[in-house]
């Protein structure tokens, strides 16, 4: 089985700063790499997806990751934090036998 | 409008009682899902189904079930076996197109005990 570390449990970042959340994983076989936002008190909403190609994958609301297949990781990427991202980022996992693998969660705070 | 609905918000149950978490979809997904999710902790799956009239259990089925007799809802119901049942419910659903498996969440359910 997988498993999915989140090495950030709380992120706090002054607005306009770049910030970058950790994910990394353990299998070193085919997997395909997720991450979600979830605001307070609401349901996960996909941020970006790598399933294949570029190992830059760019995302909704101005994020990026990057694949790393060496390292076994999947940071996530802002160059400018808006208020409006606060918010709690989860990374997943999905491995070939289409299992599914959440980390713990990153808590992103942006400071005005 | 496509997309994963929970009902209700929140939802609040005695002791000793069963209460059941709704999760309808409509975007033609085969498999749907269940997961808790606690205070300062990832998801945990609690049953997931890949096909109408199947299901399988995940990482804490005790204390739960759930029934999948349309491809469109898949119900949670919470029994009492659940000693601690407090938590937000997440429902999700997936094209079960191979490995290119993404999942798409509902809104979340609140469960507290009175």
């Amino acid at each position: 089985a997988q498993s999915v570390t989140q090495l950030d449990s709380q992120v706090p970042v002054f607005e306009e700063a770049p910030v970058e959340l950790r994910c990394n994983y353990s299998s070193s076989v085919s997997v395909y790499l997720f991450w979600y936002v979830q605001y307070p008190n609401q349901g996960l909403q996909l941020l970006l997806k790598y399933l294949s190609g570029s190992t830059l994958v760019k995302g909704i609301n101005g994020f990026e990751a990057e694949f790393n297949k060496s390292q076994t990781s999947f940071h996530l990427r802002k160059p400018s934090v808006h208020i409006s991202d606060t918010a709690e980022y989860f990374c997943a996992v999905s491995d070939p036998g289409n299992q599914f693998y959440f980390g713990t969660g990153t808590s992103l705070t942006v400071i005005p | 409008d496509g997309g994963i609905t929970q009902s209700p918000k929140y939802l609040f149950r005695k002791e000793g009682q069963n209460v059941t978490l709704s999760c309808e979809q409509n975007l033609n997904h085969d498999a749907m899902y269940w997961y808790r999710q606690d205070p300062g902790q990832g998801l945990r799956l609690i049953y997931y189904s890949q096909i109408v009239n199947d299901f399988q259990k995940g990482d804490i089925a005790e204390g739960y079930s759930v029934s999948r007799e349309k491809k469109e809802s898949f119900p949670l119901t919470v029994t009492s076996a659940q000693k601690n049942p407090t938590a937000f419910y997440l429902c999700a659903s997936s094209i079960w197109a191979g490995l290119q498996e993404t999942q798409y969440f509902g809104p979340g359910t609140r469960l507290l005990v009175l």
